[in-house]
């Protein structure tokens, strides 16, 4: 009964470099979200979707992106990682009122 | 765009006290609003949920109230243990479930 899971759960990886952080949801919620956590900034929303194949920009997406091809799986790509990306990646889903998050995705950008 | 405060940014209380975390968001038009409990290194666990139209929620010693019109709420803790030790979050739900974090209010509680 994990719910929801986030791989890798840590990642360092070098600037310029393409990474992708998954994110896998047992149920079949519609909704479903990342958000990035920095100190000084709290929790910050990046992309959401409200289906498979229906994205929307949140707060800081730029050097993201998303896809949807099938509603358990939401995963984020950092077309070409920066300094300023390392951080704290929670994904999360809409329950029936409450929403989920995963354990989060630690990535370091050197 | 929605703003979010909590105060105090930090609180150090002794075992057994009572204690109240504020939270104020500047956009009212909001769908509900979840408190939630982060351990350090970990992830978010959700505590309670309240829907616009309500004013309370409780779940054992937690009591959440909402006044959507001022655009507060408070998170109450009774008789406080070491184990309530962790960051509180508030986040006001708004249009397509999307949240928007305040900073958390740290809690430690002393033996």
């Amino acid at each position: 009964d994990a719910g929801i899971t986030q791989s890798p759960r840590y990642k360092i990886t070098e600037t310029g470099r393409q990474v992708t952080l998954m994110c896998h949801q047992t149920w079949s919620h519609s909704y479903m979200f990342w958000y990035r956590q920095d100190l000084g900034h709290g929790l910050r929303l990046i992309y959401y979707s409200a289906a498979a194949d229906i994205t929307d920009k949140g707060e800081v997406p730029d050097g993201y992106v998303v896809s949807r091809s099938k509603t358990e799986n939401f995963p984020l790509t950092l077309e070409s990682a920066t300094r300023s990306q390392t951080s704290v990646y929670f994904c999360a889903v809409q329950g029936m009122g409450e929403q989920y998050f995963g354990p989060g995705t630690r990535l370091t950008v050197t | 765009k929605q703003e979010v405060t909590q105060i105090p940014a930090a609180l150090s209380v002794p075992e057994g006290e009572n204690l109240v975390l504020n939270c104020s968001f500047t956009d009212s038009a909001i769908y509900n609003l979840q408190w939630f409990r982060q351990d350090p290194g970990k992830g978010l666990t959700s505590l309670l949920l309240i829907q616009s139209s309500q004013r309370e929620q409780t779940s054992g010693r937690l009591n959440a109230s909402l006044d959507k019109s001022s655009g507060r709420s408070t998170l109450y803790i009774a008789a406080s243990q070491p184990g309530d030790s962790a960051t509180y979050l508030c986040a006001p739900g708004g249009s397509n479930y999307k949240l928007t974090f305040g900073k958390g209010t740290l809690l430690t509680v002393n033996p």
